[in-house]
């Protein structure tokens, strides 16, 4: 009874290819995110999704795509793949609650680009 | 832009010992400040939310406390144990979608 899980957890592949990533909750949240986390361990978030309003972090590269196909699901496309993506890819999900909301994280998808 | 920084980086400490680890940040108009714990290979598992409001919350034996005008919060470990060892990131949220800013970690090893 996984409540945030992402597939494929390990994801290999070379440089210009197109991936997807995929995450879905369990736990009936209104808002998903995906977050970056680099070689060096520091996570940044990419995306906040809540209600069909998408909010991008400014230096998210538009190769990178977030769609939603419904409120339990965010999936990450990602096009033209460089080898500076490679890193852990971590989605979240949240319940709006006025200032409490926590967020739960799914295990993170280990992605190398060769 | 908010920007988050915890120190230090990293800790070695025996077992037993009560810690503190910091976290600063420098837009203090914040909606509310998460601590999270990192295992090697894992996600994150959240372990406190204190809201703008708050000033501390607990939780078993640790303690977080927020000093929203100095831009500061502390996460305390009382009588640390081997299976405390992980990352300890504190996070903060703007409001801005409900975004965290997260800072660099601790990583944190307790020694039996």
């Amino acid at each position: 009874d996984t409540a945030v899980s992402q597939t494929p957890k390990y994801l290999v592949t070379q440089m210009g290819n197109d991936k997807s990533i995929k995450c879905e909750q369990n736990l009936g949240h209104d808002t998903m995110y995906w977050y970056k986390q680099d070689s060096k361990k520091f996570l940044k978030i990419m995306f906040s999704y809540n209600n069909k309003e998408l909010i991008i972090n400014e230096t998210v590269p538009n190769r990178f795509s977030p769609k939603s196909p419904d409120k339990a699901h965010l999936n990450l496309h990602i096009n033209s793949l460089e080898l500076g993506d490679s890193a852990v890819y971590f989605c979240a999900s949240s319940q709006r609650q006025q200032g409490k909301e926590t967020q739960y994280f799914g295990p993170g998808t280990r992605l190398l680009v060769l | 832009k908010q920007e988050v920084t915890q120190i230090p980086a990293a800790l070695s400490v025996p077992e037993g010992e009560n810690l503190v680890l910091n976290c600063s940040f420098t837009d203090s108009a914040i909606y509310n400040l998460q601590w999270f714990r990192q295992d090697p290979g894992k996600g994150l598992t959240s372990l406190l939310l204190i809201q703008s409001s708050q000033r501390e919350q607990t939780s078993g034996r640790l303690n977080a406390s927020l000093d929203k005008s100095s831009g500061r919060s502390t996460l305390y470990i009382a009588a640390s144990q081997p299976g405390d060892s992980a990352t300890y990131l504190c996070a903060v949220d703007n409001n801005a979608g409900n975004m965290l800013t997260f800072g660099g970690g601790t990583r944190l090893m307790v020694k039996p």
